[in-house]
């Protein structure tokens, strides 16, 4: 069984501080992991995804994120949050043809 | 550069009326997928297809149908509109080949009201 856990449904944060999104999944198969950004009457946006190869992968506008197999998690983070950084983002994990979205966790950023 | 592209971006609707919500992508994409979006609940899969003329349920298909005549072209249906139904509904497509690890790639979203 497949599942994934957006552990905070809102992180409000400073512009120029760090940001921490953190997602925990569990699957019965090697998953590919992937995280998502959702501005204001959008689609979702591809921000990056893991599919086996380097655990840290880095995706686009600064974000990376870090693959743990023992802690089956897979954080994103950024270093300096910028004001068009506030939006919703999703982690998803997916076997094959079955694809999970977690329920999202809003980052608000502060001037 | 990919494209999804769902051509009614709001509409409004009344009780039982039927209503067509279409999407196009341009990758040559085998699987399409249908979402709607709601705060709190996340996304969930109403339909998909890995195919023309293939159509598999998702986990929330009732009240819902779905059309894939081409490739490219993929259309959710509401036979007779509800006020639950108001939601946000996204689009997606992946290719087939690999299955895992391929990026799905969305739509703007379609905003559904049904007064």
């Amino acid at each position: 069984a497949q599942s994934v856990t957006q552990l905070d449904s809102h992180v409000s944060v400073s512009e120029g501080t760090p940001v921490l999104l953190r997602c925990n999944y569990s699957s019965s198969y090697s998953p590919s992991l992937f995280w998502y950004v959702q501005h204001p009457n959008k689609g979702l946006q591809l921000l990056l995804k893991y599919t086996s190869a380097a655990t840290l992968v880095k995706g686009i506008n600064g974000f990376e994120a870090e693959f743990k197999k023992s802690e089956t998690s897979f954080h994103l983070t950024k270093p300096s949050a910028h004001m068009s950084d506030a939006a919703e983002y999703f982690c998803v994990v997916s076997t094959g043809f079955k694809t999970i979205f977690g329920a999202g966790t809003r980052l608000f950023v502060k001037a | 550069d990919v494209k999804v592209t769902q051509s009614s971006r709001y509409l409004v609707k009344r009780t039982g009326e039927k209503v067509f919500l279409e999407c196009v992508q341009d990758m040559d994409h085998e699987n399409m997928f249908w979402y709607r979006q709601d705060p709190g609940l996340g996304l969930r899969l109403i339909y998909f297809s890995y195919d023309v003329k293939m159509k598999e349920k998702g986990d929330i298909p009732e009240g819902y149908s779905v059309s894939r005549e081409k490739k490219e072209r993929f259309s959710l249906i509401l036979e007779s509109a509800s006020t639950n139904q108001t939601s946000m509904y996204l689009c997606a497509s992946t290719r087939r080949a690999g299955g895992t690890g391929n990026t799905i790639y969305f739509g703007e979203g379609s905003w559904l009201t049904v007064v």
